[in-house]
């Protein structure tokens, strides 16, 4: 089981908003651990979405944010997209910075 | 442009070994740190473990569920970093691919992936 706990499955309309989260249950990972997020559309490599909670890479659309407050993560998506369907990891690390790399379990988000 | 390029993969029996490689272009080589995630059929993504830069020693450091069957290295007049695996184990199974940090630090993200290579565990 993950340490970063993420629901298997979101939903939304196309231009609606939706959320996934990421709930820390490792002491290891503490509230001082940044989380990151990855975009993964099927068949692809996995792609930086999100960076320390809520820095975006340039090129990642602004209707993609994410937020953190003590040991949980949000990914916010606003304004659906059929293209925004993928699946969606968050990342963090041991917070003696020289342990593990630690993933989410994942999240589908299914665009209706 | 960041290019990172793996292979090696294939078809391997329980209890063998498979060396995978991952050909870097693009940036400062020697700077960079450099990671293994797998992704098993159908599941999510498991850190397999990183190298770091030779100014921060040039070690590694690896999951507990790899540690002590597998090795990162890294040959920086090639821009290479390897993983040799031995003992591998039908969980082994997975798309391995090659991930750069955006900077040289454990709380830095991964920036680029490479494609993947596909590990296949099975008598």
């Amino acid at each position: 089981q993950s340490v970063l706990t993420q629901p298997p499955s979101v939903s939304g309309a196309p231009g609606q908003r939706v959320t996934i989260s990421c709930t820390v249950s490792s002491s290891n990972i503490g509230a001082g651990s940044d989380v990151h997020w990855y975009q993964q559309l099927p068949g692809t490599a996995p792609k930086l979405l999100i960076y320390h909670n809520n820095d975006r890479p340039s090129g990642v659309p602004d209707r993609f944010s994410g937020s953190k407050s003590g040991t949980s993560a949000s990914l916010a998506i606003t304004g659906l997209q059929a293209e925004d369907e993928a699946d969606y990891y968050c990342q963090s690390y041991d917070s003696s910075l020289s342990g593990p790399v630690v993933f989410g379990g994942g999240t589908k988000l299914t665009v209706l | 442009e960041v290019k990172l390029v793996e292979s090696g993969g294939g078809l391997v029996k329980p209890g063998g070994s498979l060396r995978l490689s991952c050909a870097a272009s693009g940036f400062t080589f020697f700077n960079a740190w450099m990671s293994w995630v797998r992704q098993a059929p159908g599941k999510g993504l498991e850190w397999v473990g990183r190298v770091k830069n030779r100014l921060d020693g040039g070690t590694s450091d690896y999951a507990a569920s790899v540690n002590g069957r597998f090795t990162i290295s890294r040959d920086d007049s090639k821009y290479t970093v390897f993983l040799q695996m031995n003992s591998l184990k039908t969980e082994d199974t997975a798309v391995y691919y090659c991930a750069l940090y955006a900077a040289p630090y454990a709380d830095y993200p991964f920036d680029h992936w490479g494609q993947g290579t596909l590990v296949t565990v099975s008598s």
